[in-house]
């Protein structure tokens, strides 16, 4: 079945740097990748998306890229904020009607 | 629009009783996922339901754990005998259509503790 593995668990960053965290997945036809922020104590939110049909995408500070061939994808934060602080997870259309996630990466930035 | 609802936000079990775990998905979504997560890990799919009917139920383990979702009201997570290593969040999403290229929206979750 489909696999999702995700670098780093953990990362730490200053204010205002980037962020980067890449995953890779083992079905290629996967098609679908989202992206989600967890806070502590809260469900997972949805932060952006993308689709197999497009190599990148932008939203404001945050972007993400699909290697379709490679089959990896990575979410790049620019001009962290301490409110970026948070769990995120990759995660990738695993067949039928099932989301499969990666593990987490937790990511601190430091003011 | 209010979001996918879920109730109670924490529960407290003994090993051996039951749990119920509920879930309103968003208006308009007829589609309920239910996901645990274990402490420092990711979520794990279980279940798959749509109204009255379960569709892919591969991730949730055999024995004690049962889902519904019927026609009217909330979908329920179920889990009979709680043991201690049910000790997880368990989280439900919603989504407008039945696909795994669809955005799920989830909601806050349910923190079960097993004493």
């Amino acid at each position: 079945g489909e696999n999702v593995e995700q670098h780093p668990s953990t990362l730490s960053v200053q204010e205002g740097d980037s962020a980067v965290i890449k995953c890779t997945y083992s079905d290629s036809a996967s098609n679908y990748f989202p992206w989600y922020k967890q806070e502590l104590g809260k469900g997972p939110q949805l932060i952006i998306d993308i689709r197999s049909n497009v190599g990148e995408k932008k939203d404001q500070r945050i972007a993400v890229t699909l290697n379709k061939t490679a089959k990896h994808f990575s979410l790049h934060i620019t001009e962290t904020q301490p409110e970026d602080s948070a769990v995120y997870f990759c995660a990738a259309d695993g067949g039928g009607f099932k989301t499969i996630f990666g593990a987490g990466t937790r990511l601190f930035v430091k003011a | 629009n209010a979001g996918v609802m879920q109730n109670p936000r924490h529960l407290v079990r003994r090993r051996g009783q039951e749990a119920r775990l509920r879930c309103s998905p968003m208006k308009g979504h007829s589609h309920v996922y239910w996901y645990r997560q274990l402490p420092e890990e990711g979520l794990k799919f279980m279940v798959y339901l749509q109204k009255e009917n379960i569709i892919d139920e591969s991730g949730m383990p055999k024995e004690r754990f049962s889902a519904e979702f019927p026609k009217e009201g909330p979908s329920i997570l179920r889990i009979q005998q709680v043991v201690r290593g049910d000790s997880a969040a368990y989280f439900c999403a919603s989504s407008p259509r039945a696909s795994g290229q669809e955005t799920q929206y989830f909601g806050p979750g349910t923190r079960l503790l097993v004493l």
